[in-house]
């Protein structure tokens, strides 16, 4: 069975400082993978996905994550948060066929300080 | 493109009545689409899995009986919550699957319907 593990709860970083959410996945074979996020109230907006190709890869709102196979990780980061991205951010794997379900990690709370 | 809503936003009813919400596919059709619940501060527990034309899957525990879906056709999926109850109050959220995505797994997810019961 697929997992998603986000292991920090809740960060808090300085608007302009660097940002890193981490997201390890359980698959048996290459998954798809995706990072979310929500704001209070909110449904998910989608800030990028992994299919296949350049490990790395870009979003929306300046964010990228990379695909790490042999560390089964697939981290979000991005170089200076602003305010505005304090939010709920979840990562998500599924399968690569078919209408199989994606599994949610239990997201990250995203405080930004002045 | 690729925009799901939800009517309504949110809801509050009184113990024991039925509530239906509804997910829409607005420019793009959606052979299956999804059902989860979110409860405050967690994360999102996948409910159902509705596909068009045939019966919904559901997710291990949760009662097919009390949460009906109905996806009559490739735009509009329904989740009716009957005889609600105060613990039934949750965040409802859906999400659709555009069916020329091949073999892309990619969910776009509607905006949400709060549900409060009284």
């Amino acid at each position: 069975a697929q997992s998603v593990t986000q292991p920090d709860i809740h960060i808090t970083v300085s608007e302009g400082a660097s940002l890193e959410l981490r997201c390890n996945y359980s698959y048996g074979a290459t998954p798809y993978l995706f990072w979310y996020v929500q704001s209070p109230g909110q449904g998910l907006q989608l800030l990028l996905k992994y299919f296949s190709g350049d490990t790395l890869v870009q979003g929306i709102k300046g964010f990228e994550a990379e695909f790490k196979r042999s560390q089964s990780s697939f981290n979000l980061r991005k170089p200076s948060v602003h305010w505005s991205d304090a939010a709920e951010y979840f990562c998500a794997v599924g399968a690569n066929f078919g209408n199989e379900k994606l599994t949610f990690g239990t997201g990250t709370r995203l405080t930004i300080i002045p | 493109g690729a925009v799901v809503s939800q009517h309504p936003s949110r809801v509050i009813c009184k113990s024991g009545t039925s509530v239906k919400i509804e997910c829409r596919s607005l420019d793009f059709q959606a052979t299956t689409m999804f059902w989860y619940r979110q409860f405050p501060k967690q994360s999102l527990m996948l409910m159902a899995t509705s596909n068009e034309g045939s019966k919904a899957t559901y997710e291990q525990g949760v009662e097919k009986d009390k949460f009906l879906i109905n996806h009559a056709s490739l735009t509009l999926s329904t989740l009716t919550v009957t005889s609600a109850h105060p613990e039934d109050s949750s965040f409802y959220i859906c999400s659709a699957r555009d069916r020329t995505s091949g073999g892309a797994n990619e969910q776009f997810f509607g905006p949400g319907t709060r549900l409060t019961v009284l």
